[in-house]
């Protein structure tokens, strides 16, 4: 299994709330990214990263914002957590390795942050 | 944009038979990936197929088969000899070459086998 780890797994917080959500890879991949989960609209890209510092917007990416300092590390804000944003987030990584090439498209994923907006 | 699209929200099958989930996807790029990803209730993403649109040839993957057809841009899945552990959400995923470096999903397919 690809070397993915999310946290917290697990969150209740309050309306108005900052609220971080980290993904750690130990797989030296050069994609990462952030989707949401919501019944009857699957998997939706919040905002995706190509490289240290290298960021970009996804669908829905309103509310959200993101940051890569390292390689290993791919952080989602929500600076005010409401109500709209209770959803299970997933992180992944593609099957690049970060000293380039191209990607195919597969990604790994992390066991999903189940968050909950009071 | 592309978009993916799954238009049953739910299936099942009896254990043993075999089923077919759909999906259509919309695109104006000629070379491009496509995926089945499985999600049982773990939560987990696990990857079921993938197939590259340059190819002719369906993927295959043991029960696991799909029925690609690029110029209607369509794309089903065909399980066989369904097990109780198939049963699981499952999503149809888009996959750009060009462009974007992103997986677009279908909103998904609960499927329920039964005993």
């Amino acid at each position: 299994d690809a070397g993915i780890t999310q946290s917290p797994r697990h969150k209740v917080t309050e309306t108005g709330t900052p609220v971080t959500l980290r993904c750690h890879q130990t797989e030296n991949h050069r994609y990462m990214y952030w989707y949401r989960q919501d019944p009857g609209h699957g998997l939706r890209l919040i905002h995706y990263s190509y490289g240290v510092k290298d960021t970009d917007k996804g669908e829905v990416s309103d509310g959200y914002s993101v940051s890569r300092s390292k390689t290993e590390d791919f952080l989602l804000t929500l600076e005010s957590a409401t109500s709209s944003q209770t959803s299970v987030y997933f992180c992944a990584i593609s099957e690049l390795a970060a000293s380039g090439g191209s990607n195919t498209g597969e990604l790994f994923f992390g066991e999903g942050s189940r968050l909950t907006v009071l | 944009a592309q978009t993916v699209t799954q238009s049953q929200p739910e299936m099942s099958v009896q254990e043993a038979e075999t089923v077919t989930l759909s999906c259509t996807y919309d695109t104006s790029e000629s070379d491009y990936y496509l995926f089945w990803y499985k999600q049982p209730p773990s939560r987990q993403m696990i990857l079921v197929i993938r197939q590259e649109a340059y190819k002719q040839q369906n993927a295959t993957e043991n029960r696991f088969s799909v029925n690609f057809q690029k110029a209607a841009k369509s794309f089903s899945l065909k399980i066989s000899d369904s097990q109780l552990g198939d049963a699981a959400m499952y999503f149809c995923a888009y996959f750009g070459i060009q462009g974007a470096q992103k997986l677009v999903f279908g909103q998904g397919t609960r499927l329920t086998i039964n005993p």
